[in-house]
């Protein structure tokens, strides 16, 4: 089955400085790749996905990356705000399947 | 759009007693909703699949007679922790999918507290 890895653990990055959290998937048929935020108490919310057959895909200060050769996608914050400390999960998934989530990067953004 | 809701959004019971969580999608039908586990700083594990009007596919490890999961309608999953323990306690979320789309939609989640 596929396996997601997701680095790092824990982040913390000056306010208005640039966050990015890498993952690593397993299965090459895998071609959906989101990024979910979750709040303390809360549930996930999406916040941006890509799919295998873009390389990039931009929403405002926020940004994923897709390597589909090198079988990793990151995500990229720019000019954090304190609104953006959050856990943030990357998942694969394929078609229909159930997906995969990594562990979750804690990211912290310090005023 | 694609709003889930789960209810309630925290439940406090004795042990052996059961509980029941609904979730439901607000303004899209779901043909498959799943739920999930999720301990104090730990990531999401998938209990069960749910697609409606066939009975759940449950992962390994998740005894499918304890976590009864019931898809009566492409709006409405419930999820039943039956003879709930101590060890039960934890956040379940349910997720929703759009039609035949690949993007999961989360509910807030529900607290589950068996004392």
């Amino acid at each position: 089955g596929e396996n997601v890895e997701q680095h790092p653990s824990t982040l913390s990055v000056q306010e208005g400085d640039s966050a990015v959290i890498k993952c690593t998937y397993s299965d090459s048929a895998s071609n959906y790749f989101p990024w979910y935020k979750q709040e303390l108490g809360k549930g996930p919310q999406l916040i941006i996905d890509i799919r295998s057959n873009v390389g990039e895909k931009k929403d405002q200060r926020i940004a994923v990356t897709l390597n589909k050769t090198a079988k990793h996608f990151s995500l990229h914050i720019t000019e954090t705000q304190p609104e953006d400390s959050a856990v943030y999960f990357c998942a694969a998934g394929f078609g229909n399947e159930k997906l995969t989530f990594g562990t979750g990067t804690r990211l912290t953004i310090i005023p | 759009g694609a709003v889930v809701s789960q209810h309630p959004s925290w439940v406090i019971c004795k042990s052996g007693t059961s509980v029941k969580i609904e979730c439901r999608s607000l303004d899209f039908q779901a043909t498959t909703m799943f739920w999930y586990r999720q301990f104090p700083k730990q990531s999401l594990m998938l209990m069960a699949t749910s697609n409606e009007g066939s009975k759940a596919t449950y992962e390994q490890g998740v005894e499918k007679d304890k976590f009864l999961i019931n898809h009566a309608s492409l709006t409405l999953s419930t999820l039943t922790v039956t003879s709930a323990h101590p060890e039960d306690s934890s956040f379940y979320i349910c997720s929703a999918r759009d039609g035949g789309k690949d993007t999961q939609y989360f509910g807030p989640g529900t607290r589950l507290t068996v004392l």
